[in-house]
């Protein structure tokens, strides 16, 4: 199977732009979970998202959203980017619920880098 | 809500050494705990993980184990070789809960040859 592919890989934006990522799971995998990773805060949970609907939410501000599709690919949207939004963004995604549903397969990440 | 604490943040051994790498946890409901290993340039790798209802739990040259009582879980890597120098991760998360995980900050382990 084709593992976890999220594009663009690298992208720099300036203050104040926008930015939306993409993310494809896993065949089968309907779980999609997005973190951040920086040197200074480590991996932090945004949000998770299952059969097209929010299931857990981090503690980040409204400034980053995302959605999830019928075929289970999700985006995230940064606006307003500011300076410490550059970092790693990972997504992961997880087999159906009962079936090791707790365990996740992340992706290569998209580097966001904020001028 | 949870918080998971890792140690050492840097571990350097000699090829052939063990390693070890050991996580606290702060929430009682948690019940899986996974590994990564993230190499320069890549997303994390799962590598091996552990369920609540399991104490060890060994796959090769890893194995982890986990105190439920102390709310510690420690991964452990015997005969190290170069290729095991990357960034480790534990985490710890609710199976009932989803895809939501907290994770240590991460341990540089460098193999010197």
């Amino acid at each position: 199977k084709a593992g976890v592919t999220q594009t663009p890989r690298y992208l720099i934006k300036t203050r104040g732009q926008q930015v939306t990522l993409s993310c494809s799971p896993i065949s089968g995998h309907r779980s999609v979970s997005w973190y951040q990773q920086t040197p200074g805060q480590g991996l932090q949970f945004l949000f998770e998202y299952f059969s097209e609907t929010q299931r857990n939410k981090g503690n980040f501000p409204g400034r980053f959203s995302g959605r999830q599709f019928s075929n289970s690919r999700s985006e995230m949207n940064v606006s307003t980017l500011e300076l410490g939004d550059s970092a790693l963004y990972l997504c992961a995604s997880s087999p159906p619920t009962g079936n090791g549903g707790e365990t996740q397969y992340f992706g290569p990440g998209t580097r966001l880098l904020v001028l | 809500g949870e918080n998971v604490e890792q140690h050492p943040s840097t571990l350097s051994v000699q090829e052939g050494d063990s390693a070890v790498i050991k996580c606290t946890y702060s929430d009682s409901a948690s019940n899986y705990f996974p590994w990564y290993k993230q190499e320069l340039g890549k997303g994390p790798q799962l590598i091996i993980d552990i369920r609540s209802n399991v104490g060890e739990k060994k796959d090769q040259r890893i194995a982890v184990t986990l105190n439920k009582t102390a709310k510690h879980f420690s991964l452990h890597i015997t005969e190290t070789q170069p290729e095991d120098s990357a960034v480790y991760f534990c985490a710890a998360s609710k199976v009932e809960v989803g895809g939501k995980s907290t994770f240590g900050d991460g341990t540089t382990l460098t193999v010197k040859p």
